[in-house]
């Protein structure tokens, strides 16, 4: 069964510091996602990460996968206010299935 | 570009009855899908669908039906609501076909607020 699990779960940090957060997955796959929900909303795209060692970076974030470790990190640069939200990365889907599977989350509250 | 909408946003039903969630995309996305996300848990995967008349369940099909009998429309039934069943659904698309769709992320309607008494 795959399983995907993000570490932490609640993070509360000051504006300006950085930060990073933590997805690990049970099974081979090469594709990694990341996604923001605002409290109340849908879910918005942030990364598509589509083979080993891809690392892509918009404004203060940026996210990597290594797949040989079953691991996607995200990374927060110089936090601000406006980056307190939820977010998700997502697996899948593994070879011969249709199926994503999602983490259960990361909510961020960065403090002015 | 509407992108993908669901209807209704938000529901209260009791328990035992049945309805519809509505998603609709215009983006001609071959692969849909339907979530249920609940406090702690993430998204959960209910059913999905490859294609206009190919569907298939996901980790939490038991007590949803879908269809998909255009490439724009996929519906999720509940066949007799239960309290279990109060979640957010969301509604999701993506482009390209075959394993091509993976390469690209999902497009997320606003969701349906569904409570069950």
């Amino acid at each position: 069964e795959l399983k995907v699990e993000q570490n932490p779960l609640f993070l509360s940090m000051q504006e300006g510091k950085n930060y990073t957060i933590y997805c690990n997955y049970s099974t081979t796959s090469d594709r990694l996602y990341w996604y923001r929900q605002d409290p109340g909303k849908s879910l918005e795209s942030l990364f598509v990460l589509l083979s080993n060692g891809a690392v892509k970076q918009e404004g203060r974030l940026m996210a990597s996968l290594d797949t040989k470790a079953r691991l996607s990190t995200l990374h927060i640069t110089a936090a601000v206010h406006d980056l307190s939200a939820t977010y998700f990365c997502a697996v899948g889907p593994p070879s011969g299935t249709y199926k994503y599977i999602f983490g259960t989350g990361t909510r961020l509250k960065v403090l002015a | 570009n509407a992108g993908v909408t669901q209807t209704p946003k938000f529901q209260v039903l009791k328990t035992g009855q049945s309805m519809t969630l509505q998603c609709a995309q215009d983006m001609n996305h071959e692969y849909m899908s339907w979530y249920r996300q609940d406090p702690g848990m993430g998204l959960r995967l209910i059913h999905y669908s490859v294609g206009a008349g190919i569907t298939d369940q996901g980790e939490v099909p038991n007590g949803y039906n879908v269809s998909r009998s255009t490439t724009e429309d996929f519906p999720l039934r509940l066949l007799s609501a239960a309290p279990s069943q109060t979640s957010v659904y969301f509604c999701a698309s993506s482009s390209g076909t075959g394993r091509d769709y993976s390469n690209q992320p999902q497009h997320f309607g606003d969701g349906t607020r569904l409570s069950i008494l």
